[in-house]
């Protein structure tokens, strides 16, 4: 079964905290992205990579960075969290997005920031 | 801009049918995609549509009409379990994945 790991389901960070939200895949996919949910709208891409060491913006980039280092594991950081990125953020990885835009989701981590 | 439309909340019965619509403008268009996600779990992947027209997968289809920039999402003979939101995506001509906000679907004995 395919399956995607996000390291922490939930976390509580103070203000100016830095924090590390770990995903990992174990299907060998080339796609892995970043994504964060909050009630009311559609889900919102922070950071997308297509292959290791490779990394690209997504809609919401500003606050976040990302590491790819390892083709399984995408990291996503907050160099300094604020109130407002308390969210819910999901990691997803795909074989192919172009061919059928099938992504297998983590289960999520929740953040709230004090 | 680009905007996908789909009802925030809709109610049904077990084993009745539901519809839920999808509307959409993008830049381009290279799939629309449907995702299902219970409280508190990952999205999974439910039906993908390029072409119009309905694509039957057991009790759920989706339908897709390009001209009309519209989709639907028809759940057959409701189970409790089909109690979850239901996530419409659309691919750009950039294929980036642009989502609606949800339909939230319950169920009522």
């Amino acid at each position: 079964d395919v399956k995607v790991t996000q390291s922490s389901r939930y976390l509580v960070k103070r203000t100016g905290e830095k924090v590390f939200l770990e995903c990992v895949q174990d299907m060998d996919h080339e796609n892995m992205f970043w994504y964060r949910q909050d009630p009311g709208l559609g889900l919102r891409l922070i950071y997308f990579s297509y292959d290791v060491k490779m990394k690209e913006k997504g809609d919401i980039p500003e606050g976040y960075s990302v590491s790819r280092e390892k083709k399984e594991r995408f990291s996503l950081i907050l160099e300094s969290a604020s109130t407002n990125q308390t969210s819910m953020y999901l990691c997803a990885s795909s074989l192919a997005v172009l061919e059928t835009g099938e992504l297998f989701f983590g289960e999520g981590s929740r953040l709230t920031v004090l | 801009g680009q905007n996908i439309d789909q009802p925030t909340e809709m109610t049904a019965t077990e084993g009745a049918i539901v519809q839920i619509n999808c509307t959409y403008q993008t830049s381009g268009f290279n799939g629309l995609f449907w995702y299902q996600q219970h409280a508190g779990e990952a999205p999974t992947f439910l039906s993908y549509n390029v072409l119009d027209g309905l694509e039957e997968k057991g009790r759920f289809s989706s339908f897709l009409s390009r001209s009309k920039g519209y989709s639907y999402l028809l759940l057959k003979e409701l189970q409790m379990k089909d109690s979850a939101s239901y996530l419409c995506a659309v691919m750009d001509s950039n294929y980036q994945l642009i989502w609606g906000a949800g339909t939230k679907l319950i169920i009522k004995p």
